[in-house]
C-alpha cells in the first residue's frame, strides 16, 4: 500500500534551533517525493522535491531509500518558517499525490 | 499570472442537498486534480483529469461524487445527497502535464464545504 507517515503533529522549537520534520513512506516502486508548505491564510505550495536536490529557504531533504524516509531539515529555524508542512509521494503513472497528515512547525522567538 | 481559482470559497448546505464546486486551473495546464482535506488530515486524492477525460477517479468515495471537465479547462465537482461526513475543504490543483519535468501541482485556495 502507498502511504506517507508524518509522526509528529506539532514540532515547537526556538528561533535559531535546528529543525527536522520527519517523513516515512511506503511505496512499491521508485518514489518521487515532495514537501509542501502552507503558511497561515495562504494556499498549499511546493517547498521542494527530491529530484531537484535544491535548498529552498534553507531547507533540505534527502531521500533515504534504505530507511524509506524523506526528512526535512533546516539548521537554523526562523520565525517565518512557522507553518504546516506536508510530505507527499507522487504515484508515477498519474502524478496524484499521497499526503501525510502534516506537521505544524512553530518557531518561537 | 493568475493562479488556480476555486468558487465558492465557502459553501454551507443542508444534508441531502446537491452542491457544485468549481475549479479554474492555470491557463495551459492540461492536468487537473481534486483533493479533499478533512480537519486535521492531509489532502486526500479524489480524481485526476488529463485534458477532458478522467484518467484516475479511484479516490472518489462513492457514486454520490462526480466530476467533469468538458472543455479541458474548468472543472466542476458535483456532490449529490450531501451527508455531514462530506464536510471538508475541497482543493483543486493543476499542472502542466504529467512526467517529472511537468508535474509540479499548483493548488487553489480551496472551497470549505459545511453540511448541516
Amino acid at each position: 500500500a502507498q502511504r506517507v507517515t508524518q509522526p509528529e503533529k506539532l514540532l515547537s522549537v526556538f528561533k535559531g534551533a535546528p529543525v527536522e520534520l520527519k517523513c516515512n513512506y511506503s511505496y512499491s516502486g521508485s518514489p518521487e517525493l515532495f514537501w509542501y508548505v502552507q503558511y497561515s491564510r495562504q494556499r498549499l505550495q511546493l517547498l521542494l522535491r527530491h529530484i531537484s536536490r535544491e535548498s529552498i529557504k534553507g531547507f533540505t531533504a534527502d531521500l533515504n531509500k534504505g530507511e524509506t524516509s524523506f526528512h526535512l531539515k533546516k539548521p537554523f529555524a526562523q520565525e517565518e518558517d512557522s507553518a504546516m508542512y506536508y510530505c507527499a509521494l507522487s504515484a508515477s503513472n498519474t502524478g496524484k499525490l499521497i499526503f501525510g497528515q502534516g506537521t505544524t512547525l512553530q518557531v518561537k522567538p | 499570472g493568475a493562479g488556480v481559482s476555486q468558487t465558492p470559497s465557502n459553501k454551507v448546505t443542508e444534508k441531502g442537498k446537491y452542491v457544485e464546486l468549481r475549479c479554474d486551473p492555470i491557463s495551459g495546464h492540461t492536468a487537473l486534480y481534486w483533493y479533499r482535506q478533512s480537519l486535521g488530515q492531509g489532502p486526500e486524492f479524489l480524481i485526476y483529469f488529463q485534458g477532458t477525460g478522467a484518467a484516475d477517479d479511484s479516490g472518489l468515495p462513492n457514486d454520490r461524487f462526480f466530476a467533469v471537465r468538458p472543455e479541458g479547462s474548468v472543472s466542476t465537482l458535483k456532490i449529490q445527497r450531501t451527508e455531514r461526513g462530506d464536510s471538508a475543504v475541497y482543493l483543486c490543483a493543476s499542472s502542466l502535464g504529467y512526467g517529472t519535468a511537468y508535474n509540479e501541482q499548483f493548488f487553489g485556495p480551496g472551497t470549505r464545504l459545511t453540511v448541516l
